[in-house]
C-alpha cells in the first residue's frame, strides 16, 4: 500500500519563526490533505491539495505530485499553531485516507 | 451547520462491556468514515459507509467490531467485549463527495 512519511517528527519554535513541514508519499495520489490536530484533540482540515500551491493566511501548502511530496509552510508562528500536523493521502480505491505519523509542533512565547 | 457530531465525547467501559459510539454527519453528507487513533500515533482507517451500505471495511478488526449507517439516524460504531487495547480516540468524518473530509471531535474510549 501507499506509504506516507512526514518530517521532522518534532519541531520546537519561538513565536514569530517560520517553519516548513514535509510529507513524502510512495505512489501517485489524486487526493492529499493536511490536517492540524490541536492540543485538545480536534482535527481541522487545513488544505486539500493534490497538486499546486494554496495559501490561507499564514499557512500555505505546495504539492509536487510528480516528485511525490508536499510541503506545509507556517509563517510568523503563534502559540495557537501548536499541535500535530498530519498529511494524508487517498488509498488507490479512493475509499480511505492514509495518514502519516505527523509532525508535533510546539510554539513558545 | 452543526458540523460532524460525535457522542459521547468520553466513554469509560469495563473489560467485557459493550461500547457504542455515535456519529451524525454534516447535513447533506452521505459518506461516513471511522478512524482510530492510538496514543502517540496517527489515525488509522477503519470503515467507510454510505447510507445502509458498508463500502470498505478493510481496516476493521475481524472480531468484536461492527459499524452501521442506517437510513435514518446516526452512524454507530459498536465494540463488543471491550479489552484494554481498544482504548483509543475514535474519530468520525463525513463528506458530501470524496474528497473534503470534515472530522468530528472524537470519542475517547477508556477501558478499565
Amino acid at each position: 500500500g501507499i506509504q506516507v512519511e512526514q518530517s521532522p517528527p518534532d519541531l520546537i519554535l519561538q513565536e514569530g519563526a517560520n517553519s516548513t513541514l514535509r510529507c513524502n508519499f510512495s505512489d501517485s495520489v489524486n487526493n492529499l490533505q493536511w490536517f492540524h490536530q490541536n492540543p485538545w484533540g480536534q482535527l481541522i482540515n487545513l488544505f486539500y491539495i493534490p497538486s499546486g500551491t494554496k495559501q490561507n493566511g499564514r499557512l500555505s501548502a505546495t504539492t509536487v505530485a510528480t516528485e511525490r511530496y508536499s510541503l506545509l509552510y507556517i509563517s510568523s508562528s503563534q502559540t495557537t499553531d501548536s499541535g500535530v500536523y498530519f498529511c494524508a493521502v487517498s488509498n488507490q480505491a479512493g475509499t480511505a485516507l492514509i495518514f502519516g505519523k505527523g509532525t508535533t509542533l510546539s510554539v513558545s512565547s | 451547520n452543526a458540523g460532524v457530531m460525535q457522542n459521547p465525547r468520553h466513554l469509560v467501559r469495563r473489560r467485557g462491556q459493550e461500547a457504542r459510539l455515535r456519529c451524525s454527519p454534516m447535513k447533506g453528507h452521505s459518506h461516513v468514515y471511522w478512524y482510530r487513533q492510538l496514543p502517540e500515533e496517527g489515525l488509522k482507517f477503519m470503515v467507510y459507509l454510505q447510507k445502509e451500505n458498508i463500502i470498505d471495511e478493510s481496516g476493521m478488526p475481524k472480531e468484536r467490531f461492527s459499524a452501521e449507517f442506517p437510513k435514518e439516524g446516526p452512524s454507530i460504531l459498536r465494540i463488543q467485549q471491550v479489552v484494554r487495547g481498544d482504548s483509543a480516540a475514535y474519530f468520525c468524518a463525513s463528506s458530501l463527495d470524496s474528497p473534503g473530509y470534515t472530522f468530528g471531535s472524537g470519542t475517547r474510549l477508556t477501558v478499565v
